[in-house]
């Protein structure tokens, strides 16, 4: 089944301690990309990826950082969490940038 | 920077009614896409328009485009229950021709569809 998917879907973790939410897709995409949702402000870019070893910034890249060594694996990585990183995070995928995009179930993450 | 606004932000109407949503956005774009998304769930794609395109239909969606006054709206004939969701207007600011890859969503437009 063609997919993207996600780990963790939930996540509770302390300030400042690192983690990792990564990202899979089987649909030999190029493109990927992360957004956080925040109510009342939609859903907001982090990173893009146009293809392995090619990223790029979004609208909020503060405190984020991303890799594609793999065309299928884009992990988001957060060095040192902080509360206002709690959201809802989304992975997605499309053949090439611009074009239909497939999203994961998202992470929900939340930073005490 | 969000490129999609969507109006209006709260719609609730009852089964079989129709149900338009709009969304005005700032630059020139190659395309603009709507989502559907479940509470909290993954965002799907519904359609997708070209900028030299005016309008698309698939199923009981109707997508229409306006790149004079670069806005879309996004009409849902005889809407059912099953239609609740939040919607998202999303554009692809053109490079060119070319995509910047940073396809921005709007806030949403939370519809709500009464049995």
């Amino acid at each position: 089944e063609a997919q993207v998917t996600q780990n963790p879907r939930y996540l509770i973790t302390v300030t400042g301690k690192k983690l990792t939410v990564t990202c899979s897709q089987n649909m030999n995409h190029e493109y990927m990309s992360w957004y956080r949702q925040d109510p009342g402000l939609g859903l907001r870019q982090i990173y893009y990826s146009m293809n392995v070893e090619v990223t790029d910034k979004g609208d909020v890249p503060e405190g984020y950082k991303v890799s594609r060594k793999e065309k299928r694996n884009f992990p988001l990585i957060l060095e040192s969490p902080s509360p206002n990183q709690t959201s809802l995070y989304f992975c997605a995928s499309s053949f090439f940038a611009g074009r239909e995009a497939f999203f994961g179930q998202g992470t929900r993450l939340t930073v005490v | 920077s969000q490129q999609g606004e969507e109006d209006p932000q709260a719609l609730s109407i009852q089964e079989g009614e129709n149900a338009t949503m709009n969304c005005s956005y700032k630059t020139s774009i190659n395309n603009l896409q709507w989502y559907r998304q479940n509470s909290g769930r993954g965002l799907v794609h519904l359609i997708l328009i070209r900028s030299n395109e005016r309008e698309k239909h698939s199923g009981r969606l109707r997508v229409t485009l306006d790149t004079s006054k670069k806005s879309s709206s996004l009409l849902i004939t005889a809407s059912r229950a099953a239609d609740t969701a939040s919607y998202f207007c999303a554009t692809d600011p053109n490079a060119g021709g070319t995509s910047y890859g940073k396809l921005t969503f709007g806030q949403g437009t939370i519809l709500t569809v009464h049995p």
